[in-house]
């Protein structure tokens, strides 16, 4: 059971360099979820997803962009990375609105250099 | 004031000994309400659900009080695999599509 995939795992760029993170879910849940993850910090909600074809603001949006194309897949780009998001990705999803809790994958580490 | 508060420990505790760990929330409106556990480096793993009238899973106990907008974890004849960070989560403003995530509360359990 794949559950929620995320890639790529590990990833450097230089500033100013652009690149996308792919989720994907084989549950056919309906909300899907990215947050980073710094030191010291809580989950931090970046964007989030409450169906295909749509998309939501969440607590730190600035300088990320998503996409839900297709129900099992949400994407996160980085136009123009900054030394800021250097963090721990992580990709997350649940069925729809129910008091359910929500399934991560196993994380992308992106650093800025 | 965060919308969920966790004591950040670390809580050093030897194997065998009970742990409580709590959790404030500032949202009088939330309604879902969770334990996670996370490892070093990995991703958060659902721990268990908190229901009104508190429950039990094995060695872990989980209670929620309304009116004082507070959360506990309880923890009885620790492990050593227990050792990981855990997190206190709760659904934020606007239903069930935003959780949000307290900063966690790391626990050490040594021999």
């Amino acid at each position: 059971n794949a559950g929620v995939t995320q890639t790529p795992k590990f990833r450097v760029l230089k500033t100013g360099q652009s690149m996308t993170l792919l989720c994907a879910q084989d549950m056919n849940h309906e909300y899907m979820y990215w947050y980073r993850q710094d030191p010291g910090m809580g989950l931090r909600l970046i964007h989030y997803s409450v169906g295909e074809g749509t998309t939501a603001k969440g607590e730190v949006p600035d300088g990320y962009n998503v996409s839900r194309l297709k129900k099992q897949n949400f994407l996160l780009g980085l136009e123009s990375a900054a030394p800021s998001q250097t963090s721990v990705y992580f990709c997350a999803s649940k069925y729809g609105i129910s008091n359910q809790p929500q399934h991560f994958g196993d994380g992308t580490r992106l650093s800025i250099l | 004031r965060k919308e969920v508060e966790q004591d950040p420990g670390p809580f050093n505790v030897p194997e065998g000994a009970t742990v409580a760990f709590n959790c404030t929330y500032s949202n009088s409106a939330s309604q879902s309400f969770f334990w996670y556990r996370q490892d070093c480096r990995k991703e958060p793993k659902l721990l268990m659900s908190v229901y009104s009238s508190g429950n039990e899973d094995g060695r872990f106990t989980a209670q929620l009080n309304r009116a004082s907008q507070y959360i506990s974890l309880l923890i009885r004849d620790s492990k050593l695999s227990d050792s990981a960070t855990y997190l206190c989560v709760v659904n934020g403003a606007g239903g069930y599509n935003k959780l949000i995530f307290g900063a966690g509360t790391r626990l050490a359990v040594h021999p």
